[in-house]
């Protein structure tokens, strides 16, 4: 069966420090992977997507970067980052398996910056 | 630019009755709708979807209902249940899968089924 993981839960980091949020998916093979963010009053927006390794598209111009440096790892990161950036960060991927194909969320990772 | 719209934040209803979540969209190249569930602080849950192509499907208690002259789509929870106590995430996209596929969300409806 098809898991993704996303890690870690919450995280507290100060202004102007790095991020790096790393997600991975297992039991599906050349998915399509996304990286969406809650904020408040905001819904979910769609901020990177990626097709293949190190194939990456950026829906809104922002903070942040993503890579994608395997199959089934996708990692959203930023160099330095500000209060803006704080939100619910959720990694999803869809793939086709048994003729259908599937849009599936992480657990989310719970970011504020201080 | 808000390519799907819901304009109730909330909803609150009682145990047992009807729960009507509505969704707007502008984007006339959509063609497959969903609806997601999602608790606080977890990952939104697939519910339900619509193909362009019908004006109406049903799963238990949960049916969508898609009026595409009016660009209109709504959620409609029969009975309401305590559980169903969520935000709900309108979604739209063109295609139901491939290489490009990406989902576009509303800001969701916050609904509260009150025992």
């Amino acid at each position: 069966s098809q898991t993704i993981h996303q890690w870690p839960a919450t995280l507290v980091q100060p202004v102007g420090s790095p991020l790096s949020l790393e997600c991975t998916v297992e039991g599906t093979s050349n998915p399509n992977l996304y990286w969406y963010r809650q904020a408040a009053g905001r819904g979910l927006q769609l901020l990177f997507y990626s097709v293949g390794i190190g194939q990456i598209s950026s829906e809104v111009p922002q903070n942040l970067s993503a890579s994608r440096p395997q199959d089934r790892q996708f990692i959203l990161s930023s160099k330095k980052l500000l209060l803006s950036d704080s939100g619910f960060y959720l990694c999803a991927w869809s793939a086709r398996f048994r003729g259908l194909w599937g849009y599936t969320f992480g657990s989310g990772t719970r970011l504020t910056v201080v | 630019d808000q390519q799907v719209k819901q304009n109730s934040p909330s909803l609150s209803v009682q145990e047992g009755r009807i729960s009507i979540l509505n969704c707007d969209y502008t984007n006339s190249m959509f063609d497959y709708f969903l609806w997601y569930k999602k608790y606080p602080a977890e990952g939104p849950t697939f519910l339900i979807s619509i193909s362009s192509i019908k004006d109406k499907n049903e799963d238990g208690r949960f049916t969508v209902f898609l009026n595409k002259s009016a660009k209109h789509l709504s959620l409609h929870i029969v009975p309401s249940q305590p559980g169903d106590s969520a935000v709900y995430f309108c979604a739209a996209s063109r295609g139901s899968g491939g290489s490009n596929y990406k989902l576009t969300f509303g800001k969701g409806t916050l609904l509260t089924v009150n025992p």
